[in-house]
């Protein structure tokens, strides 16, 4: 059974520093999500990690992926209060029923 | 860009009340996954579909129903809401190539 695991589940941070939130996981799986969740509020997709290697980068925050490792980071570089939110990694289930196994979420505040 | 609906987007109802959540995407996408997810809390998988006249139960048990009549429409029903109902509700459609979920508003279900 595909297991999920994040770390921290809470991050308080000051605007300006650098930080790693970090996905490990249990199982075989190429296929790797981050999606952010601000209160109240529905997911919305931040990144998808296809392969051994990947690395995608939207403004200060980065995803990268190890399958080999069974490893997803996301950094987070110069922190500004807009990232404040809960980030969760999600990981394909690749049991051959194409669900997508969701960690416990990382909520992040960055402080001023 | 991503075209999934929700209504209600909020929902106060008594106990004993039959209620269908409603959820459309318009992108024709095959799946579709039904989630619970309390305040700051991780996601649950309560109900999926994988096409017309497909459904399976999700990995958290649930006391709705869900139906796929069309491709585009996947209503989750409470047959007898109880205050233990009470929780977000967040619908999502899968692409076929990436397994990408996209995730509508959500609806907020509170049960008195």
């Amino acid at each position: 059974e595909l297991k999920v695991e994040q770390n921290p589940l809470f991050l308080s941070m000051q605007e300006g520093k650098n930080y790693t939130i970090y996905c490990n996981y249990s199982t075989t799986s190429d296929r790797l999500y981050w999606y952010r969740q601000d209160p109240g509020k529905s997911l919305e997709s931040l990144f998808v990690l296809l392969s051994n290697g990947a690395v995608k980068q939207e403004g200060r925050l980065m995803a990268s992926l190890d399958t080999k490792a069974r490893l997803s980071t996301l950094h987070i570089t110069a922190a500004v209060h807009d990232l404040s939110a809960t980030y969760f990694c999600a990981v394909d289930d690749k049991g051959g029923s194409e669900k997508l196994v969701f960690g416990k979420g990382t909520k992040l505040t960055v402080n001023p | 860009e991503a075209d999934i609906y929700q209504t209600p987007r909020y929902l106060v109802i008594g106990t004993g009340k039959k209620i269908t959540l409603e959820c459309s995407q318009t992108m024709g996408h095959d799946k579709m996954y039904w989630y619970q997810q309390d305040p700051g809390m991780e996601l649950h998988l309560i109900h999926y579909s994988y096409g017309v006249n497909s459904t399976e139960k999700g990995d958290l048990s649930s006391e709705s129903t869900v139906s796929r009549i069309r491709t585009e429409h996947f209503p989750l029903t409470l047959e007898s809401a109880r205050p233990s109902h009470t929780s977000q509700y967040l619908c999502a459609s899968s692409e076929w190539q990436t397994y990408e979920q996209y995730f509508g508003p959500g609806t907020r279900l509170t049960v008195t």
